[in-house]
Parts: C-alpha cells; sequence; structure tokens
C-alpha cells in the first residue's frame, strides 16, 4: 500500500477536454510536490505547495492542497498532446526530509 | 533551476559485471542526493540517502552491498551496482537538494540493461 494514493492511473484525452488527477493520503505532508515526466527523462518540478488551502495556477493547469495537507489535485484546462505524460505527485512530511511519490498518472492527450 | 546532471543516459553490460552512475549537481552544492529506481510504467522507489561526507541511508528492501553509494563532494554522488544481474536493469535517477529546503532537483536518469 502506497503512502500517497494517485487516481486514475492512466487517464486518455482529447485535446480540449479538461481532466483532474487526484493525490491522496491518510498522512498529513508538510509539503507536496507534483512533477511530470516524460520517457526516457527524469521529473520536471511543476510546483510546490504548502499551505493547507493553497491553490496555484500555472497557466492551464491548476493545483490545490486540501485544507488538512493530506490531499492534493491537478486541474487541467483544455489539454494539449504537450501535456501528455507521466504526472507524479511527491510528499514530504518536514523540511529537508525525503519525498515519498505517489504512483504517477499517465496522461495521454490525442490530438 | 538548479542543473542535476546523471551519466550514463543509458548503459548496457554483461552479467555480472559492476555498472557505476554518476550525479552531479552543476551550479549549486547539494548537501544531500538521492537515488530512486524506476520499473517501467511506474513511479520512483526510493533507494537511498546520501549526505556528503557520511554513509547513505538505504531504504528497506535495498541490499547496500549491492548497490554502493559514495558521495564524496558537494557536487558528485555516485552509484556502482555491482555484480549485475538483468534484474536490476532499470532507470535509475538521482536528485540533489541544498542545504535549505527541501526541493529536489532531478537527473535525467540512467537506463541500464543487463544481458
Amino acid at each position: 500500500t502506497q503512502l500517497l494514493e494517485q487516481s486514475p492511473q492512466f487517464l486518455s484525452i482529447q485535446e480540449g477536454e479538461n481532466l483532474t488527477v487526484y493525490c491522496n493520503s491518510s498522512s498529513v505532508f508538510s509539503s507536496l510536490q507534483w512533477y511530470r515526466q516524460e520517457p526516457g527523462e527524469g521529473p520536471v518540478l511543476l510546483v510546490t505547495v504548502v499551505t493547507g488551502g493553497e491553490v496555484k495556477k500555472l497557466k492551464r493547469l491548476t493545483f490545490q492542497f486540501g485544507d488538512a495537507r493530506k490531499d492534493s489535485s491537478l486541474h487541467i484546462t483544455a489539454a494539449q498532446p504537450g501535456d501528455t505524460g507521466l504526472y507524479l505527485c511527491a510528499g514530504s512530511k518536514a523540511a529537508g526530509n525525503k519525498l515519498t511519490f505517489g504512483g504517477g498518472t499517465r496522461v495521454l492527450v490525442k490530438p | 533551476g538548479a542543473v542535476v546532471s546523471q551519466h550514463p543516459s543509458w548503459v548496457i553490460c554483461k552479467s555480472g559485471t559492476s555498472v557505476k552512475i554518476e550525479c552531479r549537481s552543476l551550479d549549486f552544492q547539494a548537501t544531500t542526493m538521492f537515488w530512486y529506481r524506476q520499473f517501467p510504467k511506474q513511479s520512483l522507489m526510493l533507494m537511498a540517502t546520501s549526505n556528503e561526507g557520511s554513509k547513505a541511508t538505504y531504504e528497506q528492501g535495498v541490499e547496500k552491498d549491492k548497490f554502493l553509494i559514495n558521495h564524496a563532494s558537494l557536487t558528485l554522488s555516485t552509484l556502482t551496482v555491482t555484480s549485475a544481474h538483468p534484474e536490476d536493469s532499470s532507470f535509475y535517477i538521482c536528485s540533489a537538494s541544498a542545504s535549505q529546503g527541501n526541493i529536489q532537483y532531478f537527473g535525467a536518469g540512467t537506463r541500464l540493461s543487463v544481458l
């Protein structure tokens, strides 16, 4: 059982549609990061959220951290083929501590 | 953003040989480096945490004699897969973190194929 559960595991949508990826845990995290990884490459940091209830926007991406800091979501508006990739959430329980990764959500945006 | 370089990006070796992977922080001093393993279509699994000048801390189930980690300087950590076997074939990724905060900057990964 993973500490961070991501859902769905796989998502296939058409270009222009919206999508939401969820990251849930029974544990509290001091911070949570979202990464996107493309095949054969390392993860690239998209955002870090640290405050319960925090909402961050990055162009068409909206990230939310739950009030209790146990869950997070990533919403993509008007998805494009370039959004295709593996989306990973990762939580840290203390500053300087190791990251625990969720299982990942594979997103495929078809043109 | 900070740059972490990993080398080689891809290596093929024969069963029984050892392979060394390097992880360098190019524009900052990394007091802590992390090594992850990723199987196809799966997430990253932390193998060990390495602090400069001290022994690495291995996660449960990771053999420290099999996966040797050295962090001799603030910009370089190495992972050596000793006596590699086909089941060690995987994507290995390092990350580096400066002393402040917990942001980890990731390398591009190394694909290891053991024949």
